[in-house]
């Protein structure tokens, strides 16, 4: 299975940062990586997906970057409603595989 | 608009068998892959398989393999996680979840199950 390594694990930041997370795949994967963004008690809502495709209705300050096995997810100025955890998953191959989450908090 | 809402929370002993529900509306139900993910409590996301709903095909991930079975059911646009063999483990809330038969990342999510296994 292909693993996803995600960094760092927790951040912390405060509102206005510019914040990017970074996910590394064991092997390539193209641009079959997808990010997604959980709040406590809710259900995972997509970001990014193809690397770098804003889904519709995501604030323009969310991007994405990257091909094979480097990816960036960049906030490029932090608002209050963007504190939460963050996975990227790949869908090159089976099984499909997410990082281990990165936790971003208010400093 | 679309929405994927799922069966209520469960509670079940050990070696039990737990049937999560997830009903569909807001898109033709055979246009997408349904997937179930794992998220134990505090931890992160785990992919356990999907359905095809125009012919049933599914896919397993290995760890699953054998105690899982994911179904669909096309007259009721329901899909459904049959998760058997329980342990302790097993306490998770899951996920259905909706992709695209092209690319398979999750456009819809349910809003989750919580099952817990106790003794």
């Amino acid at each position: 299975a292909i693993q996803l390594t995600q960094s760092p694990s927790s951040l912390s930041a405060s509102v206005g940062d510019r914040v990017t997370i970074t996910c590394r795949a064991s092997q390539g994967i193209t641009s079959a990586l997808a990010w997604y963004q959980q709040k406590p008690g809710k259900a995972p809502k997509l970001l990014i997906y193809d690397a770098s495709t804003v889904e519709s209705g995501v604030p323009s300050r969310f991007s994405g970057s990257g091909s094979g096995t480097e990816f960036t997810l960049t906030i490029s100025s932090l608002q209050p409603e963007d504190f939460a955890t963050y996975y990227c998953q790949q869908f090159h191959s089976y099984p499909f595989t997410f990082g281990q989450g990165t936790r971003l908090e208010i400093k | 608009e679309v929405q994927l809402v799922q069966s209520g929370a469960e509670v079940k002993k050990p070696g039990a068998t737990v049937k999560i529900s997830c009903k569909v509306s807001g898109y033709t139900f055979t246009d997408y892959y349904m997937h179930w993910v794992q998220q134990a409590p505090g931890k992160g996301l785990e992919w356990m398989g999907l359905v095809d709903p125009e012919d049933g095909e599914t896919i397993y991930a290995e760890k699953f393999q054998g105690r899982v079975t994911i179904t669909a059911d096309t007259s009721t646009d329901t899909a459904y996680m049959e998760l058997s063999s329980l342990r302790s483990e097993a306490t998770a809330v899951y996920y259905c979840a909706a992709s695209s038969t092209i690319s398979y990342y999750f456009d819809y999510w349910g809003q989750g199950t919580l099952v817990t296994v106790s003794s």
